[in-house]
């Protein structure tokens, strides 16, 4: 049974600086999406990431995939309040089952 | 486009009481899902679909029933109504199932 893990849970950070959530999973996959959820609001697609060595970037946002690690990591560079949010990541089993996601990393950007 | 739309927005019930919680879709996406959003739990998987006239069970299947008859529509059934069904309601789609999901904007129930 795929597992997925992030960490933190709970990320508080000055605005200006840098960090890193993790994004963990259990089996084999090769596709992993990220998403970020705004306070009460519905659930938007940040990046897809679909082959080991994969990376995209948005703005402030950075993603990458390691698949023999099994990790993920979305790295924030100067963060800005705007990005407070939280942010999912979802993992396709590589067999026929849906995404599962993690429980979401919940960041607050403060001045 | 409208994307994925759910309906209602809100919606308060009382304990027994059923409710259909609709979900469509005009992206001609195969597969589509429903989840649940607790504080602290995540998004949990209910039920699923990978095209007209198949239904899968997720995570937390027990009290809701699904079906889908066209390409475009996945309703949610609550059989009947707990307060342990209280929670945010999510309906996503995507081309096949390993595709990215678009999301709905979602349902709040509160069951009293």
């Amino acid at each position: 049974e795929l597992k997925v893990e992030q960490n933190p849970l709970f990320l508080s950070m000055q605005e200006g600086k840098n960090y890193t959530i993790y994004c963990n999973y259990s089996t084999t996959s090769d596709r992993l999406y990220w998403y970020r959820q705004d306070p009460g609001k519905s659930l938007e697609s940040l990046f897809v990431l679909l082959s080991n060595g994969a990376v995209k970037q948005e703005g402030r946002l950075m993603a990458s995939l390691d698949t023999k690690a099994r990790l993920s990591t979305l790295h924030i560079t100067a963060a800005v309040h705007d990005l407070s949010a939280t942010y999912f990541c979802a993992v396709v089993d590589s067999g026929n089952t849906p995404l599962v996601f993690g429980k979401g990393t919940r960041l607050s950007v403060i001045a | 486009n409208a994307g994925v739309t759910q309906t209602p927005k809100f919606q308060v019930l009382k304990t027994g009481q059923s409710m259909t919680l609709q979900c469509a879709q005009d992206m001609n996406h195969e597969y589509m899902s429903w989840y649940r959003q607790d504080p602290g739990m995540g998004l949990r998987l209910i039920h699923y679909s990978v095209g007209a006239g198949i239904t899968d069970q997720g995570e937390v299947p027990n009290g809701y029933n699904v079906s889908r008859s066209t390409t475009e529509d996945f309703p949610l059934r609550l059989l009947s109504a707990a307060p342990s069904q209280t929670s945010v309601y999510f309906c996503a789609s995507s081309y096949r199932f390993y595709n990215e999901q678009f999301f709905g904007p979602g349902t709040r129930l509160t069951v009293l």
